[in-house]
């Protein structure tokens, strides 16, 4: 059964602060990875994809890979109370087959 | 939601009855994914498509079945509900499944009880 494993939290930090957030994958055919957020109640948006090793960054976030490790890390930036949602991590070999993780729960506190 | 909306975004039905619900998108992308998420879950695939009449299953596709009459819409039907398919159902959206333009958009939704 290929896997996507994520701490569910809730992570909380305090307004200002990194939030760092964590996905691991067991199909190591994985080539794709993203990361989405849900807010309660609403479906999950794009935030970032990731396809090779290392760091990518958009505004405030980082996604981070490791394909030795099997890892997958989204790091936010001067995180803010508007950052309290669910992230969803996802891994896909390509193909229809995308694997989503059950989410970890941000809370950030103003 | 990238142009992509479901219909009904609520419903409440009975145990037994068959219930139908529909993704329509505007991007004229190719490839269309029905998921249900629960909780505790992430989000599962139920079927999925690759053109109009082209269909396959998912990994959780017992007692659901779908249809693509036309690039822009995909229909999800429970033959027959159950409490079980109580669930929140997202339709998605791809351009493609290759690296790089394979990332999928979701629609907003459809709560679905079953009684």
């Amino acid at each position: 059964q290929k896997e996507v494993e994520q701490n569910s939290g809730p992570l909380s930090v305090p307004e200002g602060a990194i939030a760092s957030l964590n996905c691991t994958y067991s199909d190591r055919g994985s080539q794709s990875f993203f990361w989405y957020r849900q807010y309660s109640g609403k479906s999950p948006e794009l935030i970032m994809f990731i396809y090779s090793n290392g760091d990518k960054e958009d505004g405030r976030f980082t996604a981070q890979l490791n394909k030795a490790s099997q890892y997958v890390s989204l790091l936010i930036r001067d995180s803010q109370p508007s950052d309290s949602a669910t992230y969803l991590c996802a891994a896909t070999t390509g193909g229809f087959k995308t694997i989503f993780g059950a989410g970890t729960r941000l809370f950030v506190k103003a | 939601d990238a142009g992509i909306t479901q219909s009904p975004r609520h419903k409440v039905t009975e145990t037994g009855t068959p219930v139908t619900l529909r993704c329509h998108q505007t991007e004229n992308h190719r490839y269309m994914y029905w998921y249900r998420q629960d909780p505790g879950h992430g989000l599962r695939l139920i079927h999925y498509s690759y053109g109009v009449k082209d269909t396959d299953k998912g990994e959780v596709s017992d007692g659901y079945s779908v249809s693509r009459s036309k690039t822009e819409d995909f229909l999800l039907t429970l033959e027959s509900a159950t409490s079980s398919q109580t669930s929140v159902y997202f339709c998605a959206i791809s351009e493609s499944i290759i690296s790089s333009t394979d990332t999928q958009y979701f629609g907003p939704g459809t709560r679905l009880t079953v009684l």
